[in-house]
């Protein structure tokens, strides 16, 4: 199985600031990656799909890059609402597997 | 609106069976391959299985295969993940999605609220 490797596993960070989180792929998964976030108690929420397309309906302060093995998560201009945990995704072949996650808390 | 309601989690010993349940509204069901997705207490996620749009094609995470049994039923809305053998490690909230097809690309653009599955003596 594809592993796939996400850090940090978490950052403090102030709102305003920017955030980088990064995926690693064990091998090449072309754009295949999907990025999710997650509140407490909630289910996850699309943010990105084929590496760096936005899902409709979220903000243009999220932006995804990278393709092969290396992908980019970044969050400008943090806002209090982005407070969560993201999570990305390979769906270039099964099975499907998750980063481990990261937990954007406040400083 | 497009919803997804899953139902049959509980507590269950170890060894047991049990069958979740999606029931789908919103959208036409057999246009969508599904999936189901757990997350263990305090824990990331973890995909689980998938199901093509008329459950020809089926596939498994390492954890579960052999265990678990992904199926739908078109003709009532429904997708079903049958979880055997269970075992503590098994205990998550157990959440489907579908698969929406964005651009062409796999995404998760829906997800129920989850069921919890408790695995325990």
């Amino acid at each position: 199985a594809i592993q796939v490797t996400q850090s940090p596993s978490s950052l403090s960070v102030s709102v305003g600031d920017r955030v980088i989180i990064t995926c690693r792929a064990s091998q090449d998964i072309r754009n295949d990656l999907a990025w999710y976030q997650q509140k407490p108690g909630k289910a996850p929420k699309l943010l990105i799909y084929a590496a760096s397309t936005l899902q409709s309906g979220v903000p243009s302060r999220f932006s995804g890059s990278g393709s092969g093995t290396d992908f980019t998560l970044t969050i400008t201009n943090l806002q209090p609402e982005d407070f969560a945990t993201y999570y990305c995704l390979q769906d270039y072949t099964y099975p499907w597997t998750f980063g481990q996650g990261t937990k954007v808390e406040i400083k | 609106e497009v919803q997804l309601l899953e139902s049959g989690g509980g507590l269950i010993q170890p060894g047991g069976s049990l069958r979740l349940s999606c029931t789908a509204s919103g959208f036409t069901f057999n246009n969508y391959a599904m999936d189901w997705v757990r997350q263990a207490p305090g824990k990331g996620l973890e995909w689980v299985s998938a199901i093509s749009t008329r459950g020809e094609r089926t596939f498994y995470a390492d954890s579960v295969r052999g265990r678990f049994t992904i199926s739908r039923d078109n003709s009532r809305n429904t997708l079903y993940l049958q979880l055997n053998n269970l075992r503590p490690e098994d205990t998550a909230v157990y959440y489907c999605a579908r698969d929406g097809l964005c651009d062409g690309n796999s995404c998760f653009d829906y997800w129920g609220q989850g069921t919890l599955v408790t695995v325990s003596s």
